[in-house]
């Protein structure tokens, strides 16, 4: 049975920096073919990507927050760690990991997100 | 970048409905489908544009490739009611529509 769990403050400051620790069970992060994606959900807004790590400790960003998120894993406890640097109160927010599975057919693979934590509500505020 | 319409649906239970996910370029089959209730995680029901998810009713259907993708409810039911999303994993950045709200006439 698969699950995610994200933890981490719920207020912080602006110009604070954000660490959300994302705890799994389930699956392994050293699986081949397994990786953890964060998506975050602004209040009453639409779902939008962050960040995304691999087995093989591959890293992908969104383009507009790529200078501000770092994603990282440690594999033995089974964790992934998302750091956001600067917080601004535009990035208050439903903090969400999900597990990624990689598919492979004759000529390709592909990725889909099977299993996502409760999500974690980070509020930015002074 | 990924288009959803409509932006919001009014329903009955029994009705067929189609949400449209249209994308800026060609993304293959590179799609999935999910469904999120107020206050609880996205659940995922179709990936690969047109397989369902195990475990999800046979009453979600999704079919495209290229460039227009469309999510088909058979017969809704009242659980059904919910907000839907499209997601492409073709190209970094992921992106995701902005979401197709999905409720009772």
């Amino acid at each position: 049975q698969v699950t995610l769990r994200e933890s981490g403050p719920a207020l912080v400051r602006p110009t604070q920096t954000l660490t959300l620790t994302c705890t799994f069970s389930g699956f392994s992060l050293s699986t081949r073919g397994m990786c953890v994606s964060w998506i975050r959900q602004p209040p009453g807004k639409a779902l939008e990507w962050l960040a995304r790590i691999d087995w093989d400790d591959d890293k992908y960003y969104s383009t507009s927050l790529k200078t501000r998120l770092t994603i990282s894993k440690d594999t033995s406890k089974n964790q992934v760690v998302l750091t956001t640097t600067n917080m601004d109160p535009v990035d208050t927010a439903r903090y969400y990991c999900a597990r990624g599975r990689r598919y492979c057919r004759t000529d390709d693979c592909y990725w889909s997100f099977d299993h996502w934590g409760q999500g974690a509500l980070v509020t930015v505020s002074s | 970048q990924l288009t959803q319409s409509p932006s919001s649906l009014s329903a009955s239970v029994g009705d067929r409905v189609t949400i449209t996910c249209r994308a800026s370029q060609d993304i293959s089959s590179y799609l999935a489908w999910y469904q999120q209730k107020p206050g609880k995680a996205p659940k995922l029901l179709i990936h690969d544009a047109s397989t369902l998810q195990s475990g999800v009713s046979s009453r979600f259907s999704g079919s495209g490739s290229g460039t227009e993708f469309t999510l088909t409810i058979s017969s809704l039911q009242p659980e059904d009611f919910a907000t839907y999303y499209c997601l492409q994993v073709h190209t970094f950045p992921y992106t995701f529509g902005q979401g197709t709200q999905l409720d009772l006439k």
